[in-house]
C-alpha cells in the first residue's frame, strides 16, 4: 500500500512564524499535491509538483511556497503564518495527475494564534 | 457559481435504504470524474471512478450525465459503515482538479 506520511497531526503556531509542513511518500510517485480543507469550501489546491524541483501554483498559492528537492518529499512552507491560514492541510501523491488514485496523508491540523 | 457543487446534506437514511446524490459541474470541457469518501477526521480515499457508460462496484453505482453536467452516486442496501462524507472530483486538465465540498451521509440503525 502507498503510504503518505505527514510529519505532524496537530500544530499550533504564532502569527508571523515560518511554518514547515513535511510530506513523504514511499511509492516513487511522480506527482504530489498540497491541499487545504475548510468547512463549506472543500479541498482547495495550493501547489502541486510533477517532478523533482518542479512546482506549479494551484488555486490558492498566496502566502505559501513549496519545495521538492527529492522525489519522495514535498514540503509546504508558510512564510509568515497568519490566522486565516488556520486549516486542515492534506498532502497527496499519485501516479496519474488527473485526480485518479490520489493517496492522501492523514492531514495536519494547523492553528495559527 | 462554484465550479463543482454538491448538496452538503446531511442525508439521514435508515439502514438498508437506497440513497443517491448528485454533483454538478460547470465546465463542459471537464474530462475525468471520481467519487472519494472521507470519514470524520480522516483523509479522503478514492471510492470509484465515473465513466460515461456508468459503472458499478458492489452496492455502489456511479453515473455521468454530460448533457446536464452532473455525476451521481447511488448506494443500495446502505450499511452503518457507509456513513461518511462523499466528495466528487472533476478534472478538466492536468492542473485543474476540483473537489466538491462534499455530501454528508448518515445511516441510522
Amino acid at each position: 500500500d502507498v503510504k503518505v506520511t505527514q510529519s505532524s497531526r496537530y500544530l499550533v503556531k504564532r502569527t508571523g512564524e515560518k511554518v514547515f509542513l513535511e510530506c513523504v511518500q514511499d511509492m516513487d510517485h511522480e506527482n504530489m499535491f498540497w491541499y487545504r480543507q475548510d468547512p463549506g469550501l472543500g479541498l482547495r489546491l495550493i501547489y502541486f509538483s510533477y517532478d523533482v524541483k518542479m512546482k506549479e501554483k494551484g488555486d490558492i498559492p498566496e502566502g505559501y511556497s513549496v519545495s521538492r528537492e527529492k522525489k519522495e518529499r514535498f514540503s509546504l512552507i508558510l512564510e509568515s503564518a497568519s490566522t486565516n491560514q488556520t486549516s486542515m492541510y492534506l498532502c497527496a501523491s499519485s501516479l496519474a495527475a488527473q485526480g485518479y488514485g490520489y493517496t492522501f496523508g492523514s492531514g495536519t491540523r494547523l492553528t495559527v494564534v | 457559481r462554484k465550479e463543482v457543487e454538491q448538496d452538503p446534506g446531511p442525508f439521514n437514511v435508515p439502514e438498508g435504504a437506497t440513497v443517491a446524490f448528485n454533483c454538478t459541474y460547470s465546465n463542459s470541457a471537464s474530462q475525468s470524474f471520481f467519487w472519494y469518501r472521507q470519514d470524520c477526521r480522516k483523509e479522503p480515499k478514492l471510492l470509484m471512478s465515473v465513466y460515461s457508460s456508468g459503472n458499478e462496484d458492489g452496492r455502489f453505482t456511479a453515473q455521468l450525465n454530460r448533457a446536464s453536467q452532473y455525476i451521481s452516486l447511488l448506494i443500495r442496501d446502505s450499511k452503518l459503515s457507509d456513513s461518511a462524507t462523499y466528495l466528487c472530483v472533476v478534472t478538466s486538465s492536468a492542473s485543474k482538479i476540483i473537489f466538491g465540498s462534499g455530501t454528508r451521509l448518515s445511516i441510522r440503525p
